[in-house]
């Protein structure tokens, strides 16, 4: 069946550390992938999306992601992490390529200390 | 950009009543609209796919009965859960697909929570 894997449910990190978040796919194909972020409150927010090309994405709040075809894994990272980053993270792949069935991971609730 | 509200955040209701959340796309018009639930600490699940205008697509599992979808409208969905029992207490998330967000890209609501007594 086709999954979603976030292996750290709970990641915390001092602020202005870097980050990394892990997300792997269990696909043949190269599938639509997303980073999502939840806070309380609010809907989930787009970070960035890979849909083909350059496998080292950019996206919004100074976060980047990169494919790895060979790992089946799009991990997020950021350089410098900010306090306002603590929040629900959601790595979440279509597998349909049709933009219509997002197949979500279990998320990754990161906290920043200060 | 995109933007889609929901209403009720959050609803406390007794066991055994119907409980409707509205999903609207404010500033584009939604083809297609996604209802997902997610459990405390739990991933998102989808529930169904609604297209304006035509009956819902639910997923394996979901009982359709039990959770009535309509998307009457290029920008309103709805999502009643009917005869609510404790056990269909969750957050639920609904999506839009449109012009604006994009044909792959979902703008996502901020949740109602259901809580049922």
């Amino acid at each position: 069946a086709q999954s979603v894997t976030q292996p750290d449910i709970h990641i915390t990190v001092s602020e202005g550390a870097s980050l990394e978040l892990r997300c792997n796919y269990s696909y043949g194909a190269t599938p639509y992938l997303f980073w999502y972020v939840q806070s309380p409150g609010q809907g989930l927010q787009l970070l960035l999306k890979y849909f083909s090309g350059d496998t080292l994405v950019q996206g919004i709040k100074g976060f980047e992601a990169e494919f790895k075809r060979s790992q089946s894994s799009f991990n997020l990272r950021k350089p410098s992490v900010h306090w306002s980053d603590a929040a629900e993270y959601f790595c979440a792949v279509d597998f349909t390529g049709g933009g219509n069935k997002l197949t979500f991971g279990t998320g990754t609730q990161l906290k920043v200390e200060l | 950009g995109a933007v889609v509200s929901q209403h009720p955040s959050w609803v406390i209701c007794k066991s055994g009543t119907s409980v409707k959340i509205e999903c609207r796309s404010l500033d584009f018009q939604a083809t297609t609209m996604f209802w997902y639930r997610q459990f405390p600490k739990q991933s998102l699940m989808l529930m169904a796919t609604s297209n304006e205008g035509s009956k819902a697509t639910y997923e394996q599992g979901v009982e359709k009965d039990k959770f009535l979808i309509n998307h009457a409208s290029l920008t309103l969905s709805t999502l009643t859960v009917t005869s609510a029992h404790p056990e269909d207490s969750s957050f639920y998330i609904c999506s839009a697909r449109g012009s604006l967000s994009g044909a792959n890209v979902l703008t996502f609501g901020a949740g109602s929570r259901l809580t049922v007594l």
